[in-house]
């Protein structure tokens, strides 16, 4: 159980372009999902927190323009890197928890998506 | 601002050893802790978690121990396997249901 998918779980693009990340839960419904990025050998940095149907909350320093989220359902988030970058490259990685049960305290996290900018 | 911090040189030890990884908090009062196993481009799965009340916690070879005096996680795996080789990522959540996350320390288990 509390099996979180990523797709895709490689991608390459051009500078300028525009790549979206999927993030589901397949066996629960997450009423809050996270998004991070991960430098090598740095920890996962919380970039933003979504919960279904409301405007996600991002950290500072995020901009929000640039990193649109998508929480449409309870069990789909997605990232949208807008005119992409270089700097833009690295491992995207979601997670997701609900609000009670058994499982309301544990994060369970996706795969991770490596994202390179050309 | 809250931190945590794990010991970035990696650890290597024999297999058949007790493993330890300490993981130390600033700036805050954890009502608890977590430990996560990262292999190499993939995310983070959960290990363990252990409330402020608890003083230790097991799981098969795993044990996690929680001093609030101290702000201090240790996070024990015996009789290491190289299977058990990772990275392994303390985790505090803070107010808002946000979590911060340690560097992680490497853990190398040599046949």
């Amino acid at each position: 159980g509390a099996v979180v998918s990523q797709h895709p779980s490689r991608v390459i693009c051009k500078s300028g372009t525009s790549v979206k990340i999927e993030c589901r839960s397949l066996d629960f419904q997450a009423t809050t999902m996270f998004w991070y990025r991960q430098f090598p050998k740095q920890s996962l940095m919380l970039m933003a927190t979504s919960n279904e149907g409301s405007k996600a909350t991002y950290e500072q320093g995020v901009e929000k323009d640039k990193f649109l989220i998508n929480h449409a359902s309870l069990t789909l988030s997605t990232l949208t890197v807008t005119s992409a970058h270089p700097e833009d490259s690295s491992f995207y990685i979601c997670s997701a928890k609900t609000a009670g049960g058994t499982l309301s305290y544990e994060q369970y996290f996706g795969p991770g998506t490596r994202l390179t900018v050309t | 601002s809250q931190k945590i911090e794990q010991n970035s040189e990696a650890l290597n030890i024999q297999e058949g050893k007790t493993a330890t990884l300490t993981c130390n908090y600033t700036n805050y009062s954890p009502a608890y802790l977590q430990w996560y196993r990262q292999d190499p481009g993939r995310g983070p799965v959960f290990l363990l978690l252990i409330r402020e009340n608890e003083k230790e916690k097991r799981k098969e070879r795993l044990k996690v121990t929680f001093d609030t005096t101290l702000k201090q996680s240790l996070f024990h795996i015996t009789a290491s396997q190289p299977a058990d080789s990772a990275t392994y990522l303390c985790a505090l959540e803070t107010g808002g249901f946000k979590t911060i996350f340690g560097a992680g320390t490497r853990l190398f288990v040599k046949a």
